[in-house]
């Protein structure tokens, strides 16, 4: 089975400093991999996916993941935070075949502050 | 053009009662998933619809819960004789297809059973 696990519940940053938000994966063969973002009474959007390509992703918002196989990892960066980035964040891993469902980790709070 | 909307955006029901939730996918996207986002279980998986095949039900959590999709555009997501526990945030994605294609999220329904 494929699952992924956000090391932090809570992150908290200030504003204009980098942000790491923390991911492993577990899965028997290479995995297709996202980052979705959550602002508070909105909904769920893709901020950037891995699927075997470029080991390096960018997304949106000046946000980037790599994926690191020795290291299971898919840690999500961004060099300066901004106020707007203050939101849930999900890494998420995707079921190929038949079921495309997703399993998502457990969640990230970025916090930002002045 | 228009994303994936859902409504109610929140319903509050008795215990026991049955509920129907809502979901309308993107024009022209085959793939729509239902999820759920509670305090304790997180984001899980309820079902898939693909196209006309079969779908898969193997998130559904008790045989309360039935879903539908009409004319492979609108679900209904029906949750029978409601319990404290189906408290939650019921999420609706779509995607142009299964597999590793981004899933639309739309903004949820909030239930409360009371």
């Amino acid at each position: 089975a494929q699952s992924v696990t956000q090391l932090d519940s809570h992150v908290s940053v200030s504003e204009g400093t980098p942000v790491l938000l923390r991911c492993n994966y577990s899965s028997s063969y290479s995995p297709s991999l996202f980052w979705y973002v959550q602002h508070p009474n909105k909904g769920l959007q893709l901020l950037l996916k891995y699927t075997s390509a470029a080991t390096l992703v960018k997304g949106i918002n000046g946000f980037e993941a790599e994926f690191k196989k020795s290291e299971t990892s898919f840690h999500l960066t961004k060099p300066s935070a901004h106020m707007s980035d203050a939101a849930e964040y999900f890494c998420v891993v995707i079921h190929t075949g038949t079921a495309s469902k997703l399993t998502f980790g457990t969640g990230t709070r970025l916090q930002v502050t002045l | 053009g228009a994303g994936v909307s859902q409504s109610p955006s929140n319903k509050v029901t008795e215990k026991g009662k049955d509920v129907e939730l809502r979901c309308d996918p993107i024009s022209g996207h085959t793939a729509l998933y239902w999820y759920r986002q509670s305090l304790g279980q997180g984001l899980e998986f309820l079902i898939y619809f693909q196209g006309n095949s079969a779908p898969d039900k193997s998130g559904l959590p008790s045989d309360r819960f039935s879903a539908e999709r009409t004319g492979g555009s609108v679900s209904t997501l029906t949750i029978q004789r409601t319990q404290q526990e189906d408290s939650a945030v019921y999420l609706c994605a779509s995607s142009i297809a299964g597999g590793i294609h981004e899933q639309y999220f739309g903004p949820g329904t909030r239930l409360t059973v009371t």
